[in-house]
């Protein structure tokens, strides 16, 4: 079975503080994405990666950077986490045309 | 550039009742794919339908319907006789399948929230 695996399901972090979202896909893909979804403005793309060292920023990467070492993990950095980055976050492993999600990680910063 | 026009934002129907989300899609490649994505109040993502550009041919699985028409870059879905179930919300994505620096990129709609009531 397929799996999509995000650290933490709930995190609530301070203004200022540095933050890590961790995914790690079991299925070997080389392409992972990080979304955010807010009310209204559905799955917004932050950054994604389509091998090992490399990443590509999306519609909205300000504010965020990303890493990955390896092929299976691929993390979200919140360099100082701001109340507007209260959200939540969905990690994306595609083996073209197939998606498959993580259960999200919802973050509030206060 | 790609993009996903989900222009309802809420839906509210009672029970037994027909539903139709729509989905209107933006692209400049001929070959791409649309989706269909379930988010119930759990909040993980279900994978409903996926469609190629070259296959418009409708597509039915029980209460659920998919109509792909090209011709006005649209792809609704349909659900017959909604049940209390069915609240969700919903979302329409696109990915093309040209290959540039060799990834895929899945845009979504903002999604349409659809609340059944017995």
């Amino acid at each position: 079975d397929v799996k999509v695996t995000q650290s933490s399901r709930y995190l609530v972090k301070r203004t200022g503080e540095k933050v890590f979202l961790e995914c790690v896909q079991d299925m070997d893909h080389e392409n992972m994405f990080w979304y955010r979804q807010d009310p209204g403005l559905g799955l917004r793309l932050i950054y994604f990666s389509y091998d090992v060292k490399m990443k590509e920023k999306g519609d909205i990467p300000e504010g965020y950077s990303v890493s990955r070492e390896k092929k299976e993990r691929f993390s979200l950095i919140l360099e100082s986490a701001s109340t507007n980055q209260t959200s939540m976050y969905l990690c994306a492993s595609i083996h073209f045309p197939q998606a498959f999600f993580g259960q999200g990680t919802r973050l509030t910063v206060v | 550039a790609q993009k996903v026009t989900q222009a309802q934002t809420e839906i509210s129907v009672v029970e037994k009742e027909d539903v139709t989300l729509d989905c209107v899609y933006e692209t400049r490649d001929t070959t791409y794919y649309l989706f269909w994505y379930k988010q119930p109040p759990s909040g993980e993502l279900v994978f409903l339908i996926r469609r190629n550009s070259f296959d418009e041919q409708n597509e039915i699985s029980g209460r659920y319907s998919w109509n792909f028409q090209k011709s006005t870059s649209s792809f609704n879905f349909t659900i017959t006789a909604s049940q209390v179930v069915d609240s969700a919300v919903y979302f329409c994505a696109l990915s093309e399948a040209g290959f540039s620096g060799g990834y895929n990129k899945l845009i979504f709609g903002a999604g349409t929230r659809l609340a059944v009531h017995p």
